[in-house]
């Protein structure tokens, strides 16, 4: 039950696009199609974006996009806005239980 | 609208007992496996467990294995956490998490184990 890896920071410019990468294993994020991923502000429950790799909930901005190659899953961040500023969180499933990754703030220059 | 209510938080002391609830409402609570989750002061999110719809089925972090039980009432539409044996570590915010797709998530309860 390792942690998935993720880069502990990201940043950019209002308007520009950030990528987040989660890397686990084939047992977690390359073996099943049910990557989430959420967003947390401080003080704040975690927020549903991404879930099963690449759909959105109800009222999630399109900025926000999914995606998986083998045993690394990405949020990418389009038009970042002030807004976006918080820390993201992966997590997969992992066959009976569920992994969650190491965290990464995403910083809005 | 999906509404997931965490209690039973609190100050205890290493080696005691707590018993976390979540009422849910808005959802067909009966249908669906339920998670818990738990985040410690300044980490991420950890897996804690989760239980089938009708509670025949349970797996634990490894964490909380053999301390931790979780159990549902679908009568109530309520879902439990016992934690037995706590330890410093387990400080954290708990929070109950639908097993759907899209998931929900309570606002969380404190449990803070200290001496």
């Amino acid at each position: 039950q390792s942690a998935l890896t993720q880069p502990p920071s990201a940043s950019g410019s209002p308007g520009q696009s950030v990528t987040i990468s989660c890397t686990g294993t084939s047992s977690d994020v390359g073996g099943y199609n049910y990557v989430s991923w959420y967003q947390q502000h401080p003080g704040k429950a975690p927020k549903l974006m991404i879930y099963e790799v690449t759909k959105r909930p109800s009222g999630v901005p399109d900025r926000f996009s999914g995606s998986k190659s083998g045993n690394t899953a990405s949020l990418t961040v389009s038009g970042l806005q002030a807004e976006d500023e918080a820390d993201y969180y992966c997590s997969s499933y992992a066959g009976g239980n569920n992994v969650f990754g190491t965290g990464t703030k995403v910083t809005v220059l | 609208q999906v509404q997931l209510v965490e209690s039973g938080g609190g100050v205890v002391q290493p080696g005691t007992s707590l018993r976390l609830s979540c009422a849910a409402s808005g959802i067909t609570f009966s249908a669906y496996a339920m998670h818990w989750v738990r985040q410690p002061p300044g980490k991420g999110p950890e897996w804690v467990a989760v239980i089938s719809y009708d509670g025949r089925s349970k797996f634990y972090a490894d964490s909380v294995k053999g301390r931790f039980t979780i159990s549902r009432d679908n009568s109530k539409n309520t879902l439990y956490l016992q934690m037995n044996s706590l330890r410093d570590d387990d400080t954290a915010v708990f929070y109950c998490v639908t097993s759907s797709a899209p998931d929900f998530w309570g606002q969380g309860t404190l449990v803070t184990v200290s001496s």
